[in-house]
């Protein structure tokens, strides 16, 4: 199975901070990389797939990239709204495993 | 607009039985691959199985193999999980998941119904 792993495990930031978070593979999966945004009590959220392809819905100042085996989430200019935890997941081969989070919470 | 709504979860003993229910709607249900992600309280998310769109293709994670079974019909426009033999680490919020255009992401995600497997 292929293991994901992310950094920072959580993060204080203020609005208006730029946020980036990592997330690596335990081996290559080219650019079948997705990230989601889940708040208390909700259902994940899309938010970029294939590691670079913003869902349609989502705000421009979140940003993919990276190949291979490491990739990075970038919120621009964080909002009120992006408190969150951020989950990467790895789409190349089953089972399609999670990273294991990011908290974003309020500086 | 797409609508997953999944039903059956509950409280049930170790060593139990449970079915899950997820009604769809809002898209061509047949067109697409959908699967069951789980989380268990406080912790992250596991893909648990998934279903191509004619069900001919059917994968499951190791932590459910040959305990649960995942199954679709197409003409009622609904997904299902038997879950068999639960055990406390079976305890989760299942969520059904409809598969961004089959490339193997979630674009589309149920409420999800809450399991507690517990004597």
């Amino acid at each position: 199975d292929i293991q994901m792993t992310q950094s920072p495990s959580s993060v204080s930031a203020s609005v208006g901070d730029r946020v980036t978070i990592n997330c690596r593979a335990s081996q290559e999966i080219s650019t079948w990389l997705a990230w989601y945004q889940q708040k208390p009590g909700k259902a994940p959220k899309l938010l970029i797939y294939t590691a670079s392809s913003l869902q349609s819905g989502v705000p421009s100042r979140f940003s993919g990239s990276g190949t291979g085996t490491d990739f990075t989430l970038t919120i621009s200019s964080l909002q009120p709204e992006d408190f969150a935890t951020y989950y990467c997941q790895q789409a190349n081969s089953f089972p399609f495993t999670f990273g294991p989070g990011t908290k974003v919470d309020i500086k | 607009q797409v609508q997953l709504v999944e039903s059956g979860g509950g409280l049930v003993k170790p060593g139990g039985s449970l079915r899950l229910s997820c009604a769809a709607s809002g898209f061509t249900f047949s067109d697409y691959y959908m699967a069951w992600i789980r989380q268990a309280p406080g912790k992250g998310l596991e893909w648990i199985s998934y279903i191509t769109s004619t069900g001919s293709t059917i994968y499951y994670a190791d932590s459910v193999k040959g305990r649960f079974t995942i199954s679709r019909d197409n003409a009622k426009n609904s997904l299902y999980l038997q879950m068999n033999s639960l055990r406390a680490e079976d305890t989760a919020v299942y969520y059904c998941a409809r598969e961004r255009n089959n490339w193997n992401d979630v674009g589309d995600w149920g409420q999800g119904t809450l399991v507690t497997v517990s004597s």
